[in-house]
């Protein structure tokens, strides 16, 4: 069965510094993954997707995945944060077929000034 | 409209009460999703419908009645729901299940 682990349900950066938010999978077989962002009383908005194209994935307000298969992993990066990132994000891995995506925990990540 | 809706976006009601949540599609998607999201706690997938029929059903108390008259339409009927049913609800859809999700902005549901 696939899982999805994020690591870290806070991650708290200053404006302007790294932010790199970890999500590792398990699945069967190649998997789909996903990256989506809720803020606060909304619904969650995709930020971007692996489906077996380049590992390196770009999405949208500057952030950007890759793809690690001998790490299983798929950890959301972005080079500057900005105050209007802070919010939650979620990792999801769907294997390939018919078969729904499976959400990770969340992370929160807190922006200071 | 575009994408996915939901209406109410707010809705108290009694234990006692009837109520129905409403999702709608714009997206063309043949798969529809009816997510519960509480405080501290991770999504919980409730159903699923694909090509209208109802595929999956993870274990939702009968208080909940999830129907889906067609593949943009989807709805959430809600009678003697308990103080602990309050959370947000979110309805998505796909394109297949194995696909990207797209979300609504939720229903804040608060039972008194």
């Amino acid at each position: 069965a696939q899982s999805v682990t994020q690591l870290g349900s806070h991650v708290s950066v200053s404006e302007g510094a790294l932010v790199l938010l970890r999500c590792n999978y398990s699945s069967s077989v190649p998997p789909y993954l996903f990256w989506y962002v809720q803020y606060p009383n909304q619904g969650l908005q995709l930020l971007l997707k692996y489906t077996s194209a380049a590992t390196l994935v770009k999405g949208i307000n500057g952030f950007e995945a890759e793809f690690k298969k001998s790490e299983t992993s798929f950890h959301l990066t972005k080079p500057s944060a900005h105050m209007s990132d802070a919010a939650e994000y979620f990792c999801a891995v769907s294997p390939r077929g018919f078969q729904k995506l499976v959400f990770g925990t969340g992370t929160r990540l807190l922006v200071s000034p | 409209e575009t994408g996915v809706t939901q209406t109410p976006r707010h809705l108290v009601m009694g234990m006692t009460n009837k109520k129905s949540l409403k999702c709608e599609q714009h997206l063309g998607h043949n798969a529809m999703y009816w997510y519960k999201q509480s405080a501290k706690k991770p999504l919980e997938l409730m159903f699923v419908y694909s090509l209208e029929e109802r595929v999956e059903n993870n274990s939702v108390p009968s208080r909940f009645s999830p129907e889906c008259p067609n593949s943009s339409h989807l709805f959430l009927h809600l009678h003697t729901l308990q103080p602990e049913d309050s959370a947000l609800y979110l309805c998505a859809s796909s394109q297949g299940t194995s696909y990207e999700q797209y979300f609504g902005p939720g229903t804040r549901l608060t039972v008194t």
